[in-house]
């Protein structure tokens, strides 16, 4: 196993466009994390599934952005209607059980003009 | 509510001067908590962990960490630091369905 796999790694977008990231944990953990970080800050947290259901979502997450996790294995995140302050890393992470330890992926860094 | 606090935002260290970074936390009852580093560009790498036991915690990398329950503290250090070491530290506390992180502390390495 390769670890948790992020794609695209960059994405540089117009404002109003809509993106989607796309994020493989590892395949024994059933539990995956989106993460979000601005330049100067830790990970903030977005959402986490447990198998395929969506569990908790962070007030951060506007109804622009959706997350899903269909199969309990890879999940996406979109954003609908980009704004300019949604540029960021995004970070998936992935564990088992609870959240004693995760594994990150090397993030997608999303560009807003 | 759990927080983190890292009070360094940057520091610079000579090459194989020590290093102590610090971290502060609140939260209701024992907490775990972590150190993970990130280089530029990159996702982060877990350091060391503590869940419970010996409050000195042995990390990758030549890193250790001690957990200080009477301060609320969980300074990461290395007694020699290499250049390679330059990157973004973060400190996180974490319980089932939470994990907190802090600002990050940026480590310079002058040679």
């Amino acid at each position: 196993d390769t670890g948790v796999s992020q794609d695209p790694r960059h994405k540089i977008t117009k404002r109003g466009q809509n993106v989607t990231f796309r994020c493989d944990p590892i395949s024994e953990h059933n539990r995956l994390y989106w993460y979000r970080q601005t330049l100067g800050q830790g990970p903030e947290f977005l959402t986490y599934f447990q198998n395929e259901a969506q569990l908790e979502k962070s007030r951060l997450l506007s109804d622009r952005f959706s997350a899903e996790r269909p199969k309990g294995s890879f999940s996406t995140l979109e954003i609908q209607r980009t704004e300019q302050g949604d540029s960021a890393m995004y970070l998936c992470a992935s564990s088992l059980e609870r959240r004693v330890s995760y594994t990150f992926g090397s993030g997608t860094r999303l560009t807003v003009v | 509510a759990q927080s983190v606090t890292q009070p360094d935002i940057h520091i610079t260290v000579s090459e194989g001067a020590s290093l102590e970074l610090r971290c502060n936390y609140s939260y209701g009852a024992t907490p775990y908590l972590f150190w993970y580093v990130q280089s530029p560009g990159q996702g982060l790498q877990l350091l060391l962990k503590y869940f419970s036991g010996d409050t000195l915690v042995q990390g990758i990398k030549g890193f250790e960490a001690e957990f200080k329950r009477s301060q609320s503290s969980f300074n990461l250090r290395k007694p020699s630091v290499h250049w390679s070491d330059a990157a973004e530290y973060f400190c996180a506390v974490g319980a089932d369905n939470d994990m907190r992180f802090g600002a990050g502390t940026r480590l310079t390495v002058k040679p």
